[in-house]
């Protein structure tokens, strides 16, 4: 089976942009997570999509919003970027349920300038 | 509410010695708990979860509902168990948090 790709790998925005990333999981995984990698945080949990349904929902705000598509292909939007919105984004599937193994992908890097 | 919490933010062992990487959770109910690893310019993938309670690469987990913790441990590091270790886990809402990792840094 082909892995989890995310798109694009590498991407670099201005202050006040808007960007959206995207995430294939692993055919047959219903489940997309989203988190935020930064050296100083580590790995915060965004959100969790399931089946096109939001399922859980980390402590961002507002201006951080995902989507699920039916093929369980997931995108992630950041509105009005911030400086400190620099960070790996990595995409995570599972097969859903209570399945509790994610399969991460590469990630895409994210720099405000 | 849930937390996972690594104290170390760098761990330097020599090889051959003993490896402890340290984790304590912070949850309510009967949690799931997991380590997962990066290794350079790798995908972090998951490394070992205590509900099956095996050894991956010399690698074990005990989960201690008493103290909270669930911290990993190799009786002799190697040179190829440098890396990036995050702990985590998943509550009754199925939802996965991670600590903010260790990294592991085994000397020659």
């Amino acid at each position: 089976k082909a892995g989890v790709t995310q798109t694009p790998r590498y991407l670099i925005k201005t202050r006040g942009q808007q960007v959206t990333l995207s995430c294939s999981p692993i055919s047959g995984h219903r489940s997309v997570s989203w988190y935020q990698q930064t050296p100083g945080q580590g790995l915060q949990f965004l959100f969790e999509y399931f089946s096109e349904t939001q399922r859980n929902k980390g402590n961002f705000p507002g201006r951080f919003s995902g989507r699920q598509f039916s093929n369980s292909r997931s995108e992630m939007n950041v509105s009005t970027l911030e400086l400190g919105d620099s960070a790996l984004y990595l995409c995570a599937s599972r097969e859903g349920g209570s399945s509790y193994e994610q399969y991460f992908g590469p990630g895409t890097r994210l720099t405000v300038t | 509410a849930q937390r996972v919490t690594q104290p170390e933010k760098l761990l330097s062992v020599f090889k051959g010695a003993p490896v402890e990487l340290k984790c304590n959770y912070s949850y309510s109910g009967s949690p799931e708990l997991f380590w997962y690893v990066q290794y350079s310019r790798q995908r972090l993938q998951l490394l070992l979860r205590h509900i099956s309670r095996e050894s991956i690469k010399g690698f074990t987990a005990d989960l201690n509902k008493g103290e909270t913790s669930f911290h990993l441990k190799k009786p002799f590091a190697q040179e190829e168990d440098s890396a990036m270790y995050y702990c985590a886990l998943s509550g009754e809402d199925d939802k996965i948090i991670f600590g903010k990792g260790t990294r592991l840094h085994i000397l020659p």
